[in-house]
């Protein structure tokens, strides 16, 4: 069974401070997708990485894909409160184009 | 643009009724799912279909059954709600090897 383990569950900071989330499984992956869900809404998209090593930036979001295709990360700069909700990661599975495999979330909450 | 559009928001059942959730899509998506996501385990796989007329069991199907008669619509039954399902239920679509797209989502409540 293929399983995506999110770090830390929950994170609470200051405006300004900066936050890495990590995504970690020991399966391999085809794509990881890191989405953001606000309280009452669905998750919404954020970034699709799919090459080990790859970098991709979104304004102060930095995500990264390990080299293996099997662990990923998000770092926040200069975190503010608009970054507040909760974070998921997503990993497409390799046996099936049809499914992803989800983290549990961070939830995140960025103090005034 | 609508995107994906779920109805009711918001419900109450009493253990034993049935109800149909229905979801809708304006993007002409192949895949529709229908996720559940409860505090602290994630969003977990009900039913999936890729494409019209199609439907597959996910991570979680028992007590559920799922409809795609068109293309836009996926429909999610409850034939006999329990407790257990009580839970914030969203669809989503994707084509190809986009991400996902949700709904806002649905929360059912079975007393």
């Amino acid at each position: 069974t293929q399983l995506l383990e999110q770090s830390p569950q929950f994170l609470s900071i200051q405006e300004g401070e900066n936050l890495t989330v990590y995504c970690n499984s020991s399966s391999v992956f085809s794509s990881l997708q890191w989405y953001r869900q606000e309280p009452g809404e669905g998750p919404v998209l954020l970034v699709t990485v799919v090459t080990g090593g790859e970098v991709k930036k979104l304004k102060r979001l930095t995500f990264q894909f390990g080299d293996a295709r099997k662990d990923s990360s998000l770092h926040i700069t200069a975190a503010q409160p608009g970054d507040t909700g909760l974070y998921l990661c997503a990993g497409g599975r390799e046996d099936s184009n049809y499914q992803l495999i989800w983290g549990a979330g961070t939830k995140l909450i960025i103090k005034p | 643009n609508a995107g994906v559009t779920q109805t009711p928001k918001f419900r109450v059942l009493k253990t034993g009724q049935s109800m149909t959730l229905l979801c809708a899509q304006d993007m002409n998506h192949e895949y529709m799912y229908w996720y559940r996501q409860d505090p602290g385990m994630g969003l977990r796989l009900i039913h999936y279909s890729v494409g019209e007329g199609t439907t597959a069991k996910g991570e979680v199907p028992d007590g559920y059954n799922v409809s795609r008669l068109k293309k836009q619509n996926f429909l999610l039954g409850l034939e006999s709600a329990a407790p257990s399902q009580t839970s914030v239920y969203f669809c989503a679509s994707r084509q190809g090897n986009y991400g996902y797209t949700f709904g806002s989502g649905t929360r059912l409540t079975v007393v």
